[in-house]
């Protein structure tokens, strides 16, 4: 069954350095999402991704964040200066946006640690 | 008042017993989802629904659009069902995911 990957599973870092989570979607799908997860509370919405572009990111999306597509098959978030509060789980997800067998495919997501 | 509500909090169950966890959300949807996260937190999808029921193994899910309401039964349960079960809805089959606050389930032996 396809799946979305993500890279790396953990990744610790220093405060103010800038980190890149890596995703690979499902290779048919045309919408592409980051969410983030801190611990002990519910996932929260972060952006999404259409044809090349943002087509909706929530409040917690600002400048320190930014995404990109940079070849055919990855799709990745940056987070820039890292805070301590950026401390999470990130998840990545795909879909055809057709529902059905298109529907919504999460990653298993990277646990970011702020030191 | 959040968009998507879920009881019980928390449930703990013996192993073999029917469990129900039920979803409720006030926003016109297309898709309700039912989302599974271990400890560890790796979300794993269950059911994308948008009227019926649906069935796989020891689960099913149903929703109710005119109630605006979901269950997800879990059949002779085993503690390897323990995780948190989330809810989330989205309002079109492409629209971001907007999650409940999960119901965490503990399975006894």
């Amino acid at each position: 069954e396809p799946e979305v990957t993500q890279t790396p599973s953990h990744q610790v870092t220093q405060m103010g350095q800038e980190v890149i989570l890596r995703c690979v979607p499902i290779s048919n799908h045309l919408y592409f999402y980051w969410y983030r997860q801190i611990l002990g509370q519910k996932v929260e919405f972060l952006v999404s991704f259409y044809n090349n572009e943002i087509s909706e990111k929530s409040e917690i999306f600002d400048d320190q964040f930014s995404v990109e597509r940079p070849d055919g098959s990855n799709f990745t978030l940056k987070i820039r200066s890292t805070k301590l509060e950026d401390s999470a789980m990130y998840f990545c997800a795909s879909s055809g946006g057709t529902g059905g067998a298109d529907g919504y495919t999460f990653g298993s997501g990277t646990r970011l640690t702020v030191v | 008042k959040n968009e998507v509500e879920q009881s019980p909090q928390n449930l703990t169950a013996q192993e073999g017993e029917f469990i129900t966890i039920n979803c409720s959300y006030s926003v016109g949807i297309s898709a309700l989802h039912w989302l599974q996260q271990h400890p560890g937190g790796g979300i794993v999808s269950l059911f994308m629904l948008s009227s019926g029921k649906k069935k796989h193994g020891r689960l099913i899910a149903t929703i109710n659009i005119q109630e605006k309401h979901s269950s997800l039964h879990i059949t002779a349960s085993h503690p390897r069902d323990s995780a948190v079960y989330i809810c989330a809805v989205s309002k079109t089959s492409y629209d971001k995911v907007i999650f409940g606050p999960g119901t965490s389930l503990s399975v006894i032996p």
